[in-house]
């Protein structure tokens, strides 16, 4: 398995652009998560998919942000437009949904920049 | 509230002596602890975790950690540092609320030197 995929892994974008984040989780998983990590915040939960439904969206920043999940292999993550407070690095992850695993299998990321 | 707690930003230890990477947590009910670690430029991968029986847990790469109920303590331990061990170390507990939200501590630095 080539565990969680996600592209790009570094994106430079200017000021009030829209940018897209990709994400295929494992197969046969079916929750999947959103996370942001920086320096001053750690590691904030945005969003949650169980069986491509999103359960909680609490942690999306603003209206800016956006999640999809359209089917079990595929997720983005938008941010329109965007601002340089959105500079971060974005992960997602995802685990199979028995209870009381929380073995969560993390891509490597996309280090967004947002001059 | 609930919380994580991880003390030192940074651990120092030399190759071959054991290391301690401390966490403490705040949570109502029995506690679910975890342990990640991230290597640069890589994602969080799982290392071991605590739902319930014995209060020593042993995970990948040689870690072990001991759950400590009175002192709300779940340290990060290994006999013998390597170098390859450096890396950061995240500690985390299950929200007692949620079936899926994580509490995240805010990461140790482990450096390992030869």
């Amino acid at each position: 398995d080539a565990g969680v995929i996600q592209s790009p892994r570094h994106e430079v974008t200017e000021m009030g652009q829209e940018v897209t984040l990709r994400c295929k989780p494992i197969s046969g998983h079916n929750s999947l998560f959103w996370y942001r990590q920086t320096m001053m915040r750690g590691l904030e939960l945005l969003i949650y998919f169980n069986n491509n439904v999103p359960i909680d969206d609490s942690g999306m920043p603003e209206d800016r942000f956006s999640a999809k999940m359209p089917n079990a292999s595929f997720s983005t993550l938008k941010i329109q437009p965007s601002e340089p407070r959105d500079s971060a690095v974005y992960f997602c992850a995802s685990r199979q949904g028995q209870p009381n695993n929380e073995k969560l299998f993390f891509g490597s990321g996309t280090q967004l920049s947002v001059l | 509230a609930q919380s994580v707690a991880q003390p030192e930003d940074q651990v120092n230890v030399a190759e071959g002596n054991p290391l301690t990477v401390k966490c403490t947590y705040s949570v109502s009910g029995n506690p679910y602890l975890f342990w990640y670690v991230q290597y640069p430029n890589r994602g969080l991968q799982f290392l071991l975790k605590y739902i319930t029986g014995d209060n020593l847990v042993k995970g990948s790469y040689g870690f072990e950690a001991e759950f400590n109920k009175s002192q709300t303590s779940f340290h990060l331990k290994k006999p013998s540092a390597l170098v390859s061990d450096s890396a950061l170390y995240f500690c985390a507990v299950r929200d007692s609320h949620s079936n899926y939200q994580l509490i995240w501590g805010a990461g140790t630095k482990l450096i390992i030197k030869p």
